[in-house]
């Protein structure tokens, strides 16, 4: 079975704070996804992956930045977090060759409250 | 701009209803089309329906893309409480690298 695990469920900042979200799979996907889900918005992306050091904005990257330096890691960071960036955070991962889509797998998601 | 649309955004039944849930999008260059369903925590596959793919079903599940529409809809039969859950429509397009483009959802309540 592919696992997307994500360092925490629940995690609690305060405002200001560098706040690191960790995400790792276990099937070798080329892509790797960081999205936030909001209620009556769904899912937004953030930032994604298509290869080791390789990284695009999505639609809202604005306070965050992201890392992959292995191909099994893509870290998400929000640099000074603030109150409305209180959100659930979801990591996914796939594999992708040329223009055929795999399915995207998703991690349990980290509920971030910033206060 | 790129669209996924759901609907409705909320629906509440009883076991035993059957129910349609819809899909339309408006992208460029489709690839395919995915659902999700969405309990307490990550997002689970229910299915995949591309131009060569275009009707799946599993068990109670089943799902039909019509291209002509631009449009998919999920349905349930025989709901169950277990069914209660979000249900999120994404589209794939061809050289984005990938990403899926997310629906909003839908909120589904099964009461006993």
């Amino acid at each position: 079975d592919v696992k997307v695990t994500q360092s925490s469920r629940y995690l609690v900042k305060r405002t200001g704070e560098k706040v690191f979200l960790e995400c790792v799979q276990d099937m070798d996907h080329e892509n790797m996804f960081w999205y936030r889900q909001d209620p009556g918005l769904g899912l937004r992306l953030i930032y994604f992956s298509y290869d080791v050091k390789m990284k695009e904005k999505g639609d809202i990257p604005e306070g965050y930045s992201v890392s992959r330096e292995k191909k099994e890691r893509f870290s998400l960071i929000l640099e000074s977090a603030s109150t409305n960036q209180t959100s659930m955070y979801l990591c996914a991962s796939s594999d992708f060759s040329g223009l055929e889509v795999r399915i995207a797998f998703f991690g349990q998601g980290t509920r971030l409250t910033v206060v | 701009e790129d669209k996924v649309v759901q609907s409705p955004l909320s629906l509440v039944v009883h076991e035993g209803d059957t129910v349609t849930l819809n899909c339309s999008y408006e992208v460029t260059n489709f690839r395919s089309l995915l659902w999700y369903k969405q309990e307490k925590k990550a997002p689970t596959f229910l299915f995949m329906l591309t131009s060569s793919g275009i009707e799946k079903k599993s068990g109670r599940l089943s799902s039909i893309l019509d291209k002509k529409e631009l449009s998919s809809i999920l349905n349930i039969t025989a709901t169950q409480t277990g069914d209660s859950a979000i249900y999120l429509c994404a589209v794939n397009r061809g050289s984005t690298l990938g990403r899926l483009y997310f629906g909003r959802g839908t909120q589904l309540t099964v009461w006993p």
